[in-house]
């Protein structure tokens, strides 16, 4: 157990709909990084927070959005569903963003139908 | 897109045997970190090395870094069935942000 946790495990939805991921980092990790990871396309880095303020975005969709709050919790919103959205969507968080070790969540499965 | 390229995409072995997985990548890097990925489960973080670093243990794990041939590689020892799974190099770059992964390697190890 990583210490990270995503809510949901499972998600099915629709064509054109939009979904809420979450994400609690570990206890006193600042970082949250959000990643995709696809068949075709492997582990994309989406976009990371830094308490609460975005530090990096990678190949991020202009169809999501993510945020970090107060209490360091993140969000990542997916809308207007496309079909190849569906993929296994990790929260991960570090202490330390300049250097040190990300630790991943269990991750959320999406499948876009 | 991905850094890493690793090499082999899938090694079988028997139980007892030795793996052993490579990684490339391109650009100038602060660490470099393993990763293992249970069948559609999240991943799990083996090992970091540091770019100053040549050679790390963990265990069963023993982990190298090339930095003029930006390579590394990552071997297991007395490999189990309990360790088949993928496996993930990924490189950090100086400045912080985002791990870049490589492809994996898938390993199968047979009791």
């Amino acid at each position: 157990d990583s210490g990270v946790t995503q809510t949901p495990k499972h998600l099915i939805t629709a064509t054109g709909q939009r979904v809420t991921l979450r994400c609690s980092p570990r206890s006193g990790d600042l970082s949250v990084y959000w990643y995709q990871q696809s068949l075709d396309q492997g582990l994309q880095f989406l976009i990371q927070y830094y308490n609460g303020e975005e530090r990096a975005k990678g190949n991020i969709l202009e169809r999501f959005s993510a945020q970090q709050f107060p209490d360091l919790h993140s969000e990542l919103n997916l809308s207007s569903l496309e079909l190849g959205d569906s993929a296994l969507y990790f929260c991960a968080s570090s202490r330390d963003p300049r250097t040190d070790t990300q630790y991943f969540g269990p991750g959320t499965r999406l499948t876009v139908l | 897109s991905q850094q890493g390229e690793e090499d082999p995409q899938a090694l079988s072995i028997q139980e007892g045997e030795n793996a052993t997985m490579n990684c490339s990548y391109k650009t100038s890097i602060n660490n470099l970190q393993w990763y293992r990925q249970n069948s559609g489960r999240g991943l799990v973080h083996l090992i970091l090395i540091r770019s100053n670093e040549r050679e790390k243990h963990s265990g069963r794990l023993r982990v190298t870094l090339d930095t003029s041939k930006k390579s590394s590689s990552l071997l297991i020892t007395a490999s189990r069935a309990a360790d088949t799974a993928s496996y993930f190099c990924a490189t950090f770059p100086y400045g912080g942000g985002k791990l870049i992964f490589g492809q994996g390697t898938e390993l199968s190890v047979k009791p």
